[in-house]
């Protein structure tokens, strides 16, 4: 399976920006980019997941590289309540929706 | 109402004691997993369930079992507890169309004296 590489830690100020990097040299072509994030004393949540275009939801933005090495995990303005462990995975086409979690990136938001 | 509830949240058992974690989902999702957590070790996939006849070992199954008991319902038994399994243990439901987008229970923290 290919593997993600991600920061272990970041922080940001509170209605700030954040941008969260995930590296994945090895991505296939049929890999999709899922980001999940768990809250402190939760279950782990879906936050987005695209395939080669960038893409947006309620939660966050989602920006794939275009050689799909990378990919980066927008949050336009931090809150308080977006703490957590943010997970980069990949998600292959034989995968029947077994998810791989790594370590994850710790993001702190400062008020 | 939460979507995915898991019982009990919290438990403390001793070593060679038979123990059923459960799970329920309101979603009417026919996926269903079992996911274990440990400190500085991500989660890792214990088993999985495509539909009440179909149950598949995970990563890390030994020491455990499961059992589907319908389409609603998910348990993961530790026959006999050992201290290493130790851990905080989260069930999840996807549906088949998006079997990557999972719906995760709150957890149940386990302790094995």
């Amino acid at each position: 399976d290919a593997k993600t590489t991600q920061p272990n830690s970041m922080e940001s100020n509170e209605e700030e920006p954040v941008h969260l990097p995930c590296n994945h040299s090895t991505i296939s072509g049929t890999d999709y980019i899922h980001w999940y994030r768990q809250l402190p004393s939760q279950g782990p949540e879906y936050v987005i997941h695209g395939l080669t275009s960038n893409v947006n939801n309620r939660m966050a933005s989602l920006a794939i590289a275009e050689d799909r090495k990378s990919s980066t995990l927008i949050l336009h303005r931090a809150t308080l309540r977006d703490a957590a462990v943010y997970y980069c995975i990949l998600v292959g086409g034989t995968s029947y929706g077994k998810l791989t979690f790594g370590q994850g990136t710790i993001l702190t938001v400062h008020p | 109402d939460a979507d995915v509830t898991q019982t009990p949240r919290n438990r403390i058992t001793k070593t060679g004691k038979r123990i059923m974690l459960e799970c329920s989902q309101t979603k009417g999702h026919d996926r269903m997993y079992w996911y274990r957590q440990d400190p500085g070790l991500g989660l890792r996939l214990i088993y999985y369930s495509f539909d009440v006849k179909d149950i598949n070992k995970g990563e890390i199954s030994d020491g455990y079992s499961v059992s589907r008991q319908a389409q609603a319902k998910f348990s993961l038994s530790l026959e006999s507890a050992i201290p290493n399994q130790t851990a905080l243990y989260f069930c999840a439901t996807s549906d088949s169309l998006l079997p990557e987008t999972q719906y995760f229970g709150p957890g149940t923290r386990l302790l094995v004296l």
